[in-house]
């Protein structure tokens, strides 16, 4: 059974890194069916998606945040992990790692999220 | 950059019909899914590929996908299906569109 669970800090100040972690439970990250991503969503808001990294260790991001953003994957630990520069309150938002189907890149499932406030 | 149009709310009685929409340019080439989302809990996908349903979700879900318009059809609509429906595709990034409530009353 597939099971995703962030772990990082849930406060963070403005203009500092965000840094989560998402570690995966029975499956590979390494598995070639798939790719593993960040979704993130504002308090009562819609989706959006931050980006991927494949089992082979190809990574995009949404051209939106790419500047800022870093994700990485740890086949020894299982899991990957989301590195968010320079945030500000608009960064503030529940933070989703998921699994993605390569062909059709739909993500499931999901995990149960992580809410990230920006406050000083 | 790629947008998908949804209608931010649709209402329907139980039992009936409910249509939700997810516009973009020339949408009908690309693949759409369409995730399920109640409160305070993760989005679920309900419909990948336009129209292929995921094991576990009823057979009142359908989906399909033409020209401009992707649509997520749910016949015989229960009050557990009331929730937020967020279409998804890929352009040359992933995008979501902006959600519709679906409330059953």
């Amino acid at each position: 059974h597939l099971q995703l669970l962030e772990s990082g800090s849930g406060l963070v100040k403005p203009s500092q890194t965000l840094s989560l972690t998402c570690a995966v439970s029975g499956d590979s990250v390494s598995s070639g069916a798939y790719s593993w991503s960040w979704i993130r969503q504002p308090p009562g808001n819609g989706l959006e998606w931050i980006g991927h990294i494949s089992h082979s260790g190809t990574i995009r991001y949404n051209p939106s945040l790419k500047s800022r953003v870093t994700i990485s994957g740890d086949k020894s630990k299982n899991q990957l992990s989301l590195r968010l520069t320079s945030v500000t309150a608009a960064d503030t938002a529940v933070y989703y790692c998921a699994r993605t189907e390569r062909i059709h890149n739909f993500f499931d499932p999901w995990s149960q999220g992580i809410l990230v406030t920006v406050s000083s | 950059s790629y947008e998908l149009t949804q209608p931010p709310s649709v209402s329907v009685s139980p039992g009936q019909t409910a249509i939700i929409t997810c516009s973009g340019d020339e949408l009908g080439a690309k693949y759409v899914c369409w995730y399920q989302q109640k409160p305070g809990q993760s989005p679920v996908v309900v419909m990948y590929q336009d129209d292929k349903r995921p094991s576990g979700i009823p057979e009142r879900f359908s989906g399909s996908n033409s020209e401009n318009t992707a649509t997520l059809t749910i016949s015989g609509t229960q009050p557990m299906d009331e929730a937020d429906y967020f279409c998804q595709a890929w352009d040359s990034s992933l995008v979501f569109g902006g959600g519709t409530k679906l409330t059953v009353l």
